[in-house]
């Protein structure tokens, strides 16, 4: 059984930033892409980026672009989730989802989450 | 960008009923949706995936079918522990998508 951890959210002024981690030990790494999605509360899942099994092919919603920036550490098993200049909307629980193909595919493994607030 | 779109919003019913969701892709995506499970308070779970395959340790009472625009999930006789919000998601290219759900109830 793949087991994955989000860590590093928390409560963040508006135009502060956050990092966000993702450990998953016992998974063959490079094998798979990895990716973030974001549920803001009540509301349904939003895929916030993803990055490919080698990390050479990245991708971004509109709404986050140019603010976040994925990146992974293969021989550490981890994924982060860097975040700039946030607003009151990131505000979410923000789940590290195991891919199940190199690039594009399912979500057969979800993290528990970590939530994430942006507010004065 | 692929839309996909859920229905019923919410559906209500009593243990042992049948349940009947669907989901409608705005193009073709053959066969390359799947299901997920949320209950309250936890992380969505893969149920189908490729329209019709069950996840690993998945019940046999939830089934999967269709192709191109139009599938469905089907829980054949529903449990108290499948009241959750139920989502579908494609797989074409990114961006790839989700469906805005399908909450189901159990009276």
């Amino acid at each position: 059984e793949v087991q994955m951890w989000e860590s590093g959210g928390g409560l963040v002024q508006p135009g502060g930033s956050l990092r966000l981690s993702c450990a998953a030990p016992k998974l063959t790494f490079n094998n798979y892409a990895m990716s973030w999605v974001r549920q803001a509360p009540g509301k349904g899942l939003e895929w916030v980026s993803v990055i490919s099994g080698s990390g050479g092919s990245t991708y971004y919603a509109d709404s986050v672009k140019g603010r976040f920036t994925i990146s992974r550490d293969n021989p550490k098993s981890t994924v982060f989730l860097q975040m700039s200049s946030l607003r009151a909307e990131d505000t979410a629980i923000y789940y590290c989802a195991k891919i199940t193909d190199f690039w594009t595919g399912y979500v057969d493994y979800w993290g528990p989450g970590t939530l994430v607030t942006v507010s004065s | 960008e692929i839309v996909l779109t859920q229905s019923p919003a919410t559906l209500s019913l009593s243990p042992g009923e049948r349940a009947t969701l669907s989901c409608r892709a705005s193009q073709s995506v053959n066969t390359f949706l799947a299901w997920y499970q949320q209950r309250p308070g936890q992380a969505p779970r893969l149920l189908i995936y490729d329209a019709s395959n069950r996840a690993t340790g998945i019940p046999a009472r939830f089934s999967g079918g269709g192709s191109g625009t139009d599938f469905t999930l089907t829980i054949s006789s529903l449990q108290p522990e499948d009241s959750a919000v139920y989502y579908c998601q494609e797989r074409s290219n990114w961006p790839q998508t989700f469906g805005g759900g399908t909450k189901v109830e159990i009276k």
